[in-house]
């Protein structure tokens, strides 16, 4: 148990359509990070909050979008689904690094996304 | 630009044999931190170790023992007397500076390890 926690555990929704994943992280940590993975392929980086600011954003185009709430609690949103949305969307909760950058993320059990 | 290759894709073994699952990276980074995931059919991902870029000691932790090489580039992962519930599949990461003190994982492709009674 890592004491991440996601919901919905499954989806599904209709091409063009918008979602909204939800996370909660462990209390005390201020960063939060969205991994996106395919069936078959290791997790890809989506972006980051920290304090409720983005704070790095990978490969992803502007419709993935992010909030992070004071109460540890964050959200990916995605707007005009497409069919390769569907995946498997991982939060992971870190502490805050304090200038490392060594800590461990916490991963959370994932929401199946399937977009028909 | 930071990347991880795990070579292996599928590994079936027989219980109680030891098996080594692969890891190569590549980064620009003098400093870096090295991981390894597992993921049970659940889907939750579960930290195993991380390794930072100026400790090649190697490590054991029970069955679990790493391999840091850093002239090969390499973080090897072997499974002594493998067990059944060793069944799943195994993430190598590094991790890479965002910006302030945060970091983003970059993963490898993953190995499904199934382990036979």
């Amino acid at each position: 148990e890592t004491g991440v926690t996601q919901s919905p555990t499954h989806l599904i929704k209709t091409r063009g359509q918008q979602v909204t994943l939800r996370c909660s992280s462990q209390s005390g940590h201020n960063t939060v990070s969205w991994y996106q993975q395919a069936l078959g392929q290791g997790p890809q980086f989506i972006f980051q909050y920290y304090r409720e600011e983005e704070n790095g954003r990978g490969n992803f185009p502007p419709r993935f979008s992010g909030l992070q709430f004071p109460n540890y609690s964050s959200e990916l949103n995605v707007n005009a689904l497409e069919l390769d949305d569907s995946a498997l969307y991982l939060c992971a909760s870190s502490p805050d690094a304090g200038g490392a950058f060594s800590y461990e993320q916490y991963f959370g059990p994932g929401t199946r996304l399937t977009v028909t | 630009a930071q990347k991880v290759t795990q070579a292996q894709t599928e590994i079936s073994v027989v219980e109680k044999e030891d098996v080594t699952l692969d890891c190569v990276y590549e980064t620009r980074d003098t400093t870096y931190y090295l991981f390894w995931y597992k993921q049970p059919p659940s889907g939750e991902l579960v930290f195993l170790i991380r390794r930072n870029s100026f400790d090649e000691q190697n490590e054991i932790s029970g069955r679990y023992s790493w391999n840091f090489q850093k002239s090969t580039s390499s973080f090897n992962f072997t499974i002594t007397a493998s067990q059944v519930v060793d069944s799943a599949v195994y993430f190598c990461a590094l991790s890479a500076p965002l910006t302030g003190a945060n970091s983003k994982l970059t993963f490898g492709k993953g190995i499904t390890l199934s382990v036979r009674p």
